[in-house]
């Protein structure tokens, strides 16, 4: 159980472009979903905070015009990179937790999606 | 506020031999303790967690943490290393109480050798 989906795992785009990133938990309801952004061997740097239904809220220095975030349902939160440039280029983690069912705060992660813009 | 560091951010041992991987972490509050894995290209395996239970707490693959208030440590263990637990483990720290976000360490890359 407490399966997380990504697609795609890996998307290539030209700079200027949009790109969607889709996180899904496969077989429980996902409250509140994450979304992570990880460089070359650092840790996880948490962009935003999805609650089910609400706006996201974002980490500081996230820009929210960049970085769409939706959670439209209990198991679908979508991650549009805006206008995409080079420097987005970076490896991007969801995770997902139900509240009631994660009383200690643990997430489930995804596998990651690797987006290169050219 | 909430903090995580993990001491060693490459750690080599050899197959058979003990692992530790370490873990410091700072909270106002009593906290809830993560140890995740990552595999290369792929996003975070939990392997155990400690929530204010019992303070040795087992995981999978046969790694093992123990809580310890008075250093603020969660340092991680397995008696015998095997080369499929090269990744890289990450430390993560919560406050207690439902709906806070965890904070990662940087994380320690861990190398098993013959």
């Amino acid at each position: 159980g407490a399966v997380v989906s990504q697609h795609p795992s890996w998307v290539i785009c030209k700079s200027g472009t949009s790109v969607k990133i889709e996180c899904r938990s496969l077989d429980f309801q996902a409250t509140t979903m994450f979304w992570y952004r990880q460089f070359p061997k650092q840790s996880l740097m948490l962009m935003a905070t999805s609650n089910e239904g609400s706006k996201a809220t974002y980490e500081q220095g996230v820009e929210k015009d960049k970085f769409l975030i939706n959670h439209a349902s209990l198991t679908l939160s979508t991650l549009t990179v805006t206008s995409a440039h080079p420097e987005d280029s970076s490896f991007y983690i969801c995770s997902a937790r139900n509240s009631r069912d994660s009383p200690h705060n643990e997430q489930f992660f995804g596998p990651g999606t690797r987006l290169t813009v050219l | 506020a909430q903090s995580v560091t993990q001491l060693g951010s490459h750690v080599s041992v050899s197959e058979g031999a003990l692992v530790l991987l370490r873990c410091n972490y700072s909270s106002s509050v009593p906290p809830y303790l993560f140890w995740y894995v990552q595999y290369p290209n792929q996003g975070l395996q939990l392997l155990l967690k400690y929530t204010s239970a019992a303070t040795l707490v087992k995981g999978i693959n046969g790694f093992e943490a123990e809580f310890k208030k008075s250093e603020t440590s969660f340092h991680l263990t397995k008696p015998s290393a095997h080369m499929s637990d090269a990744a890289e483990y990450f430390c993560a720290v919560s406050e207690a109480g439902g709906g806070n976000k965890l904070t990662f360490g940087t994380g320690t890359q861990l190398k098993v050798e013959l």
